[in-house]
C-alpha cells in the first residue's frame, strides 16, 4: 500500500542553522512526490514536487529536496533557516486516481 | 497564478443547522476539485473528490448524505455540512487542480465549530 512517513513530529533549530527534514516513502513505480508547507491562517503552499528527471529539485523559498529511490526518501533541506519558515511541514505522494497521501506532518519550531 | 479561496474562512453555528462552504479557484479552472478534513494536530484526510458537472465520489467512512457536496462549475465548489454536530467540528480544506497536472492548489481552509 503506498504510504508517506515522516519520522519527525516536531524539530526545532535555531534561526540561520540548516534544516532537514525526513520523508519515506512506499510506493511500487516511479512516485511523485510533493512538500507542503501549512502556515497558521494560510492555505497549504506548494514548496516543490518531484515527478521524474533530476532528483535534486529546487523550489520556493530557498528550499529544495533530493529524491532517492534507493532509501525511498525525498527529504527536504534549507541551508540556512528564517523564523517566518516556522510551519508545519507535509510531504505529500501522489497515489493515482488523482488522490494525494499525506505524511503525518513535521512542526518547525525556529529558535531565535 | 493558482490561487484557491474559501468562504467563510470561519463559522460558528447552532447544533442541527446546515452550513455551507465555498471554495473557489480564482484564475484557473479547475476540473477537479477536493475536500479534505483535518484535526488538530493530524494530517490532512481525503473526504470526497469532485469533477464538474459529475457525483462526487466520496471515501470510505465520509456519509454523502451529510456532507454534500456541488461542483457547478470550473471554479467553484461547495460543500454543506447537513444537520451539524459538534463531532463534525473540524477544520475543512478544499483543493483544485486543473486537467492534465497532478499538482494540488489548496485553499486556505474553514474552521468550523458546532456548539
Amino acid at each position: 500500500a503506498q504510504s508517506v512517513t515522516q519520522p519527525d513530529i516536531h524539530i526545532t533549530v535555531s534561526e540561520g542553522a540548516s534544516l532537514e527534514l525526513r520523508c519515506n516513502y512506499s510506493y511500487g513505480a516511479t512516485p511523485y512526490l510533493f512538500w507542503y508547507v501549512q502556515s497558521p491562517g494560510q492555505g497549504l503552499q506548494l514548496l516543490l514536487k518531484y515527478f521524474s528527471g533530476d532528483t535534486l529539485v529546487q523550489g520556493i523559498k530557498g528550499f529544495e529536496a533530493e529524491f532517492k529511490r534507493s532509501q525511498s526518501s525525498f527529504n527536504l533541506r534549507k541551508p540556512s533557516v528564517h523564523w517566518s519558515d516556522a510551519a508545519e511541514y507535509f510531504c505529500v505522494l501522489y497515489q493515482g486516481a488523482q488522490k494525494l497521501v499525506f505524511g503525518q506532518g513535521t512542526r518547525l519550531t525556529i529558535n531565535p | 497564478g493558482a490561487v484557491v479561496s474559501q468562504h467563510p474562512s470561519w463559522v460558528i453555528c447552532k447544533s442541527g443547522t446546515s452550513v455551507k462552504i465555498e471554495c473557489r479557484s480564482l484564475d484557473f479552472q479547475a476540473t477537479t476539485m477536493f475536500w479534505y478534513r483535518q484535526f488538530p494536530k493530524q494530517s490532512l484526510m481525503l473526504m470526497a473528490t469532485s469533477n464538474e458537472g459529475s457525483k462526487a465520489t466520496y471515501e470510505q467512512g465520509v456519509e454523502k448524505d451529510k456532507f454534500l457536496i456541488n461542483h457547478a462549475s470550473l471554479t467553484l465548489s461547495t460543500l454543506t455540512v447537513t444537520s451539524a454536530h459538534p463531532e463534525d467540528s473540524s477544520f475543512y480544506i478544499c483543493s483544485a487542480r486543473t486537467s492534465g497536472f497532478e499538482t494540488q492548489y489548496f485553499g486556505p481552509g474553514t474552521r468550523l465549530l458546532v456548539l
